[in-house]
């Protein structure tokens, strides 16, 4: 099975300040996507990722960059954090787009903007 | 405007008996659906998948059904168990730019009573 870590489970930043979420897989998947998780509103894809220094925006970019130099490792930024941006982050990694598209996710880092 | 939609953020049942979810969709594009299930501090984790070309597909205790005409499918999950108490996501795959994307619903929360 893929496993997808995410290093940082719990964070608090101060507005303004430049918010680095890192996430790796362990297997030679292709893709990988970065969600947030908000109470009534679901899964929604900010960026995602098909190869390295590839990326696309989701749904949800704005306020948002990401970086993808090696195949198992893409970073979320948050350039200057803002309140609103208070979330639990998800990263899910996934091969290629075959069968069902089932995506393996990271256990979330849950980012408070004070 | 939310092309998946869950209308109950929360169900109880008592364990033993059937558990229903349900997931509304808009777009007929999509072509196939998904469940993930989703405990606290953890990330989400697939559960069953269903094709659009088929109208059921089960697995164990779990169920999904799909009515295309309806734009509706639902998990059914028997019986229940204190265990399957988590928060319910229904997603589903249509494409995006060049990509094949998941765009998830609000989610259920699943309560299950020992």
């Amino acid at each position: 099975d893929v496993k997808v870590t995410q290093s940082s489970r719990y964070l608090v930043k101060r507005t303004g300040e430049k918010v680095f979420l890192e996430c790796v897989q362990d297997m030679d998947h292709e893709n990988m996507f970065w969600y947030r998780q908000d109470p009534g509103l679901g899964l929604r894809l900010i960026y995602f990722s098909y190869d390295v220094k590839m990326k696309e925006k989701g749904d949800i970019p704005e306020g948002y960059s990401v970086s993808r130099e090696k195949k198992e490792r893409f970073s979320l930024i948050l350039e200057s954090a803002s309140t609103n941006q208070t979330s639990m982050y998800l990263c899910a990694a996934q091969g290629s787009f075959s069968g069902a598209n089932v995506l393996t996710f990271g256990a979330g880092s849950r980012l408070t903007v004070l | 405007d939310q092309q998946v939609k869950q209308n109950s953020p929360s169900l109880s049942v008592q364990e033993g008996r059937i558990s229903i979810l349900n997931c509304d969709y808009t777009n007929s594009m999509f072509d196939y659906f998904l469940w993930y299930k989703k405990y606290p501090a953890e990330g989400p984790t697939f559960l069953i998948s269903i094709s659009s070309i088929k109208d059921k597909n089960e697995d164990g205790r779990f169920t999904v059904f799909l009515n295309k005409s309806a734009k509706h499918l639902s998990l059914h999950i028997v019986p229940s168990q204190p265990g399957d108490s988590a928060v319910y996501f229904c997603a589903a795959r249509g494409y995006s730019g060049s990509a094949r994307q998941l765009t998830f619903g609000s989610g259920t929360q699943l309560t299950v009573l020992p």
